[in-house]
């Protein structure tokens, strides 16, 4: 399965301010998508990332909030916006392997004080 | 949208005995049900996949089956060992898109 990366692992930051969240893959994937798990839920999608447009949102995310880009096949890139302590969470990327399977990033850990 | 839910929320076992957990689903049109194991602090690892032509697949000591009919699928763990607790998390999409819907989570403790 591909080698997923995530930059930063985690962080703490003052509400109001943004964070860009990383993911890099060490080949190329057709696929990749962003969730959010909060503290001891289970995972929520946020968007599809698509390659060379903008990203397909879930109900519920928008793209003032959560603007995602995806310039090629290995790399994406979620930014978390004009945060609020709700916006804690684990964001997480994932890619779609051979044959519908899904692997994860190690997730980015945000704490929003 | 798909719904999946996950019952029980909570399972405890003996160390050697069998784990059962069941998910339901809405979406008729969903084909693709993965199964996640996940540890504290660590990402969700898929451990085992079913789709929608088959009603059963094993994988050493895990297994899960589909009843497309009522929509449910479940996930079988047999001669249970400590580092089988987890949180398991099974979900469903529609294979053309990918998008996966997660059930709530089943935390399995195994005691030795």
């Amino acid at each position: 399965s591909a080698v997923i990366s995530q930059k930063p692992s985690r962080d703490i930051c003052q509400r109001g301010t943004s964070l860009t969240i990383q993911c890099q893959v060490d080949s190329q994937v057709t696929m990749m998508f962003w969730y959010r798990q909060q503290p001891g839920q289970s995972l929520t999608l946020i968007a599809t990332a698509n390659q060379g447009s903008e990203a397909t949102y879930e109900s519920g995310f928008v793209i003032d909030k959560f603007p995602i880009s995806r310039p090629n096949l290995t790399f994406s890139t979620l930014t978390v916006s004009n945060m609020s302590p709700e916006d804690s969470s684990i964001y997480l990327c994932s890619v779609v392997g051979r044959v519908d399977e899904q692997f994860f990033g190690p997730g980015t850990r945000l704490t929003v004080l | 949208g798909e719904n999946v839910e996950q019952h029980p929320s909570t399972l405890s076992v003996q160390e050697g005995d069998s784990a059962v957990i069941k998910c339901t689903y809405s979406d008729s049109a969903s084909n693709y049900f993965p199964w996640y194991k996940q540890e504290l602090g660590k990402r969700p690892q898929l451990i085992i996949d079913i789709r929608s032509n088959v009603g059963e697949k094993k994988d050493q000591r895990i297994a899960v089956t589909l009843n497309k009919t009522a929509k449910h699928f479940s996930l079988h763990i047999t001669e249970t060992q400590p580092e089988d607790s987890a949180v398991y998390f099974c979900a469903a999409s529609n294979g053309g898109n990918n998008r996966l819907a997660f059930g709530k989570g089943n935390q399995v403790v195994v005691i030795p």
